[in-house]
């Protein structure tokens, strides 16, 4: 069945220094992909996706690029803030048949001052 | 334009109690999923309720069980709880049955004692 892999976290940082969270996935066809990010105490958020082959996602300073031939939807930023301490998962959704998000285990950020 | 809303925010149940969790969705989204997301780890997806029909299933035993109601709004009812269903459940609208994204909930904290 369709899965996503991604690193394991905690990942620490200082501020302004450049995050990458890899995530690689498993699934039949083109799934589209996702990243959510949640804030302590709160829901999902959309942050970026993309539904095909070479897309680039991007929002508030994050990117994320579709590797159809590595199966993989590395998050990245070139400057992280404080703001930015949550625990980000990577998603993917099928687009065929039925379309449930199948998320990953989710990677902690903690920026530092 | 209101968002996807649950209630209660937090719940302590007892082993072997019943619980109904509730989502208003997004306004304009005809479409619910329910997903428990267990601490430390990525949400699983539970059902999809459309057209007052569950049309999808995750992995759940038939202790969890749904309803949609012909405002779109949903319930998610647990039977017998065991310790293990102590999760956050999130709850998503989407518009149909189609690619679109899933906006989330901010989840109800079930704790089972």
């Amino acid at each position: 069945g369709n899965s996503v892999t991604q690193m394991e976290g905690p990942v620490t940082l200082s501020e302004e220094a450049f995050l990458t969270i890899n995530c690689t996935y498993t699934a039949t066809g083109y799934p589209s992909l996702f990243w959510y990010v949640q804030y302590p105490g709160e829901g999902l958020q959309l942050l970026l996706k993309a539904t095909k082959a070479d897309d680039k996602g991007s929002n508030k300073g994050f990117e994320a690029t579709y590797r159809k031939e590595t199966t993989s939807f590395h998050l990245e930023k070139g400057s992280v803030q404080v703001s930015d301490s949550a625990v980000y998962f990577c998603a993917l959704k099928a687009n065929t048949g039925f379309q449930k998000l199948v998320f990953g285990t989710g990677t902690r950020l903690l920026v530092s001052p | 334009d209101a968002g996807v809303t649950q209630s209660p925010t937090h719940l302590i149940k007892t082993r072997g109690q019943q619980v109904t969790l509730r989502c208003s969705p997004k306004s304009g989204h005809d479409t619910v999923s329910w997903y428990q997301q267990a601490l430390g780890q990525g949400p699983q997806f539970i059902f999809q309720y459309y057209e007052e029909e569950e049309r999808q299933r995750g992995n759940f035993p038939d202790r969890f069980s749904g309803h949609q109601f012909p405002n779109y709004s949903s319930e998610l009812n647990v039977n017998a709880l065991l310790l293990g269903d102590s999760a956050l459940y999130l709850c998503a609208s989407s518009l149909g049955q189609g690619p679109g994204e899933q906006y989330f909930g901010p989840g109800t904290r079930l704790t089972v004692t």
